[in-house]
């Protein structure tokens, strides 16, 4: 079945622990994405991927990381995680070979930082 | 930049009948791909229907169809024959043509909740 798996789907951790959520998507898909989703703002893109080796910032990057080493994993690492980034995460991803393609969507990570 | 806006946060409407959720945009761009995307209470993001910009007819999928204006820069979603299962969050989002950056990107609205009630 042609999906994305994101894990985990709850997490809840404390102030400046290190953790990592990971992304697999077994479509064989360039573009690789992540959001977070709060109320009242929609989701928002916080790091995409074109390929591997190549990543850069979407609108919200400040305080996670990313990397692409291979083209079927996309990891969301947050080095020191603070409150302020509870929030219900996805990683998306897409085929990107013409236009309007749409993004498909990993099953959410609600991470909570106390 | 792009902004996408939902102005209803939520709607209700009864079993079988039908609702229309609205959405506008905002951009310099010609062309682009619009999308609403359903997320139930599971969490899932769900894809509903996607319009092209440079195409006028609007897009159909079953129940669910759009009113494009592209002049307006609207880009509503009507759903027939309101189900129980239609009971979701709704989002809107905008995606710019190729070749202009991150154009994989989806630029959300805030989303509307929707409850169908028996």
């Amino acid at each position: 079945e042609a999906q994305v798996t994101q894990n985990p789907r709850y997490l809840i951790t404390v102030t400046g622990k290190k953790l990592t959520v990971t992304c697999s998507q077994n479509m064989n898909h360039e573009y690789m994405s992540w959001y977070r989703q709060d109320p009242g703002l929609g989701l928002r893109q916080i790091y995409y991927s074109m390929n591997v080796e190549v990543t850069d910032k979407g609108d919200v990057p400040e305080g996670y990381k990313v990397s692409r080493k291979e083209k079927r994993n996309f990891p969301l690492i947050l080095e020191s995680p603070s409150p302020n980034q509870t929030s219900l995460y996805f990683c998306a991803s897409s085929l990107f070979d013409r236009g309007g393609s749409p993004l498909h969507f990993g099953n959410g990570t609600r991470l909570t930082v106390t | 930049a792009q902004t996408v806006t939902q102005s209803q946060p939520e709607m209700s409407v009864q079993e079988a009948e039908t609702v229309t959720l609205s959405c506008t945009y905002d951009t310099s761009e010609n062309n682009y791909y619009l999308f609403w995307y359903k997320q139930p209470p599971s969490r899932q993001m769900i894809l509903v229907i996607r319009q092209e910009a440079y195409k006028q007819q609007n897009a159909t999928e079953n129940r669910f169809s759009v009113n494009f204006q592209k002049a307006a820069k609207s880009f509503s979603l009507k759903i027939s024959d309101s189900q129980l299962g239609d009971t979701a969050m709704y989002f809107c989002a905008f995606m710019k043509p190729p070749g202009s950056g991150n154009t994989g990107k989806l630029i959300f609205g805030q989303g509307t909740t929707l409850q169908v009630k028996p």
